[in-house]
């Protein structure tokens, strides 16, 4: 069953420094998605991306945070100015139409120091 | 008020029971309905969508009250392998997001 993958597993990083996370979205899904979820609290929608734009965005989404199709297989979502509170799991989720259900990576574990 | 609400728990039940979650969501524009789950430290993967009329998947049967703003899942004959934290999720017609609850968690005991 094809699947979304997502590098590092684990990162860990010094506040104040920029971090880029990678997905890579099923093949031939359209939608593209990050979530995050801090530890032991719920799933929370950052941000989507369609046709090469931002679709739609949370209030968490702010200026620190940018996401980009670099090619026609990776998405990723770039974390300037990396602060302690961002200390997070990162989930990219994707589906081929807006009403289907969508499918999450396996996540990456965001550790600031 | 949230916009997904779920009994924390946790529900320990014995291996063969049948449980039963509850889920209300404040928007009323949400069009499309999820039942998650999450093992720990691991990504949600999807159990079930609901539909209006109910449906049901193996022991698994999930219900949608629309009046009521109120989905609810059903485990018939638990498993150890079923514990793990079921999370609700919707989603508005126009939107894209997914919004979560925060989870119930299950535990299945022998």
């Amino acid at each position: 069953e094809p699947e979304v993958t997502q590098t590092p597993s684990h990162q860990v990083t010094q506040m104040g420094q920029e971090v880029i996370l990678r997905c890579v979205p099923i093949s031939n899904h359209l939608y593209f998605y990050w979530y995050r979820q801090i530890l032991g609290q719920k799933v929370e929608f950052l941000v989507s991306f369609y046709n090469n734009e931002i679709s739609e965005k949370s209030e968490i989404f702010d200026d620190q945070f940018s996401v980009e199709r670099p090619d026609g297989s990776n998405f990723t979502l770039k974390i300037r100015s990396t602060k302690l509170e961002d200390s997070a799991m990162y989930f990219c989720a994707s589906n081929g139409q807006l009403d289907q259900p969508q499918h999450f990576g396996d996540g990456t574990r965001l550790s600031i120091l | 008020r949230k916009e997904v609400e779920q009994d924390p728990g946790p529900f320990n039940v014995p291996e063969g029971a049948t449980v039963a979650f509850n889920c209300t969501y404040s928007n009323s524009a949400s069009q499309s309905f999820f039942w998650y789950r999450q093992d720990c430290r691991k990504e949600p993967k999807l159990l079930m969508s609901v539909y209006s009329s109910g449906n049901e998947d193996g022991r698994f049967t999930a219900q949608l009250n629309r009046a009521s703003q109120y989905i609810s899942l059903l485990i018939r004959d638990s498993k150890l392998s079923d514990s793990a934290t079921y999370l609700c999720v919707v989603k508005a017609g126009t939107a894209s997001k997914l919004t979560f609850g925060t989870g119930t968690r299950l535990q299945v005991t022998l």
